[in-house]
Formats: C-alpha cells, structure tokens, sequence
C-alpha cells in the first residue's frame, strides 16, 4: 500500500498565485520527497526535507515538514504555466528497506 | 556524464508475448529501482537493487514478472506472457546511497507499454 496520501487530487489555479499541495504518511520517516512529472514520463527531483527540519526553501519552492502530525506540505509561489504537472511525495521510510514510497500525487494546472 | 536512459521508449506487443525492458543507471549508483505507473495513477513500487545485496522484489505483481542487474550496471525487468493489464509507463531510477540513508532518485524517461 502506498505510503503517502496527497491532496488536494487536482488544482487548478492562475498564473501568479501560490499552489499548496499537501502529503500526510504513516510510518517513521527519514526524510521526505517532492518530485515533479511532466506529461507521464520521468520525474524530476525537486527538494528533500529531513526528518530533523521542519522547513527548507529552493527558488520558489517552500517546503514544511511536521513530523508530529505526519504531514508535509509544498508551496510553489507565484506559479507560472510552465509548473503545470504532476508533484508527487515520496517518503523513506525509518525502517530504511532504501526504497521511497511515493504518493498517488496532485495534479496543478496553472492558467495563464 | 548522462541521466538514466531506458529503452525501449515505447513497445507495443501482442497479449501473450514476452518483454524485455532495458535501464542504464547513471553511472556510480548503486542503488536500482523499477516503478509501473498506470494512466493517471502514482508510482508503484516493483523492485529494488542495491550494490550486491539481494533484491528486493516485494512489488513485483506476479510470477511473470523479473529482473535482473549485471553487477551495479545495467538492469532488465521482463514481463512473461503479457496481458492487457501490464499497459503502463514503466519508469527506472537510480540513486546513491550511504551511511544508511536513501537519497535523491534520478528518473529515467520510461517505456510506455502498451499490449493489445
């Protein structure tokens, strides 16, 4: 069974406003996974947040982390056409089997 | 050097017929995974390599379903007697790994599969 859960499902929002897209887990975790995907194909790492931080920044990406609650969060600021894809979360495990378990992922769609 | 590249990128096949699946990890990883994503849907996991250690083949839904990695280099997964329910994108990542911990996975571009 998958190990992340995101929601919302699907966003769709303008151009210009911020985007949050939401994972909660269930076990113990290392760290946590944002990726992109275009068009089906290959992800695209976008950050990693360790169990021991609670928020990290990349560009226009922000990321919390709330290990209490189980929960991670992604904000994309002042989106723009070109975020529109798939963003899924992966989470390793603290059993460490060194595999990630991603997340059924949120698809945004940004309209310019 | 080069990203993950997998190939073929795309295979059409008739039901019944074997595949084979190729991936090229980035040069140095040690660590091999194999995901299957249907249309719409999130990854699933299939099966892990990791240096020479045994793999772990938890995902792998069914007896038609293998893999095999020469050493820390290239990787195979092949599917027996296809059905039209192994249709998919199947995506391959390689990672680095150290002091316990999994990193980043880089992506290949997948191979869309599709069986008639």
């Amino acid at each position: 069974s998958q190990q992340g859960e995101e929601d919302p499902q699907a966003l769709s929002i303008q151009e210009g406003e911020n985007a949050t897209m939401n994972c909660s887990y269930k076990t113990s975790i290392n760290n946590l996974q944002w990726y992109r995907q275009n068009s089906g194909r290959g992800l695209v790492h976008l950050i990693l947040i360790r169990s021991n931080e609670r928020e990290k920044h990349s560009g226009r990406l922000r990321v919390t982390l709330d290990t209490s609650k189980k929960s991670s969060s992604l904000l994309i600021t002042a989106s723009r056409a070109a975020d529109t894809a798939s963003y899924f979360c992966a989470t390793d495990r603290a059993s460490n089997t060194g595999k990630l378990i991603f997340g059924q992922g949120t698809t945004l769609q940004v309209k310019p | 050097g080069a990203g993950v590249s997998q190939s073929p990128s795309n295979k059409v096949t008739e039901k019944g017929k074997d595949v084979e699946l190729r991936c090229d990890p980035i040069s140095g990883h040690t660590a091999l995974y194999w995901y299957r994503q249907r249309l719409g849907q999130g990854l699933e996991f299939l099966i892990y390599f990791q240096g020479n250690s045994a793999p772990d083949k938890s995902g792998l839904p069914s007896d038609r379903f293998s893999a095999e990695r020469t050493g820390e280099s290239v990787s195979t997964l092949t599917i027996q007697r296809t059905q039209q329910e192994d249709s998919a994108v199947y995506l391959c990542a390689s990672s680095s790994r150290g002091s316990g911990r999994t990193y980043e996975q880089y992506f290949g571009p997948g191979t869309r599969l599709t069986v008639t």
